[in-house]
């Protein structure tokens, strides 16, 4: 069965720093995603992205945040300055079309200190 | 505001018993649900959806009901195996594929 691969699955760095966490989404998906889950709380969305560029981003992605697709395999996400509460599990997401039923990576575990 | 969220917390079954979660939407006007299954150290995986025209839909020993009265989304699990043990999340699809989650519910599969 196809996945979400995501690199690497723990990352960590001292505030301040960038980061750049990687997925390689399902092959013929088109949609991609960036969600993020801080330790014991609900996931949250924080982007999508469709035909090279953002349709839709939450109030969390702001401009520390940017998302990339620098090839025809790989979806980036990259905090440029990390701070304290970035810490989460960070997971991607694609999906074929509309309609929510997309699949999801095992995340990236993200620890700033 | 929108929310979407769970009733409890953690539910302790019995293996082979049937599970309920349970899980409450405050915008009537969502059209669209998802049951997703979070295993330890691992992203959502998708169960189940419902469409709003919809009150019930059935898979592979799992049943999501749709009350759109009260606004209630419930996901039954026939037979609980071990491998249930996981935390099961809500979702309302918020248009353009954005996602809204609830908290989550613990099931806790007793063998």
């Amino acid at each position: 069965e196809p996945e979400v691969t995501q690199t690497p699955s723990h990352q960590v760095t001292q505030m301040g720093q960038e980061v750049i966490l990687r997925c390689v989404p399902i092959s013929n998906h088109l949609y991609f995603y960036w969600y993020r889950q801080i330790l014991g709380q609900k996931v949250e969305f924080l982007v999508s992205f469709y035909n090279n560029e953002i349709s839709e981003k939450s109030e969390i992605f702001d401009d520390q945040f940017s998302v990339e697709r620098p090839d025809g395999s790989n979806f980036t996400l990259k905090i440029r300055s990390t701070k304290l509460e970035d810490s989460a599990m960070y997971f991607c997401a694609s999906g074929p079309g509309t309609g929510g039923v997309y699949t999801f990576g095992s995340g990236t575990r993200l620890t700033v200190v | 505001g929108e929310s979407v969220g769970l009733h409890l917390p953690t539910l302790s079954v019995q293996e082979g018993d049937n599970s309920i979660i349970n899980c409450a939407y405050s915008n009537s006007a969502s059209d669209y649900f998802i049951w997703y299954k979070q295993e330890s150290g691992k992203g959502p995986q998708f169960i189940i959806d419902i469409r709003s025209n919809m009150d019930k839909r059935q898979g592979q020993r799992v049943t999501v009901l749709l009350n759109k009265t009260v606004k209630h989304l419930s996901l039954q699990i026939a037979a609980t195996q071990p491998g249930d043990s996981a935390v099961y999340f809500c979702a309302e699809n918020k248009g353009n594929n954005r996602l809204a989650f609830g908290k989550g519910n613990q099931v806790v599969v007793i063998p």
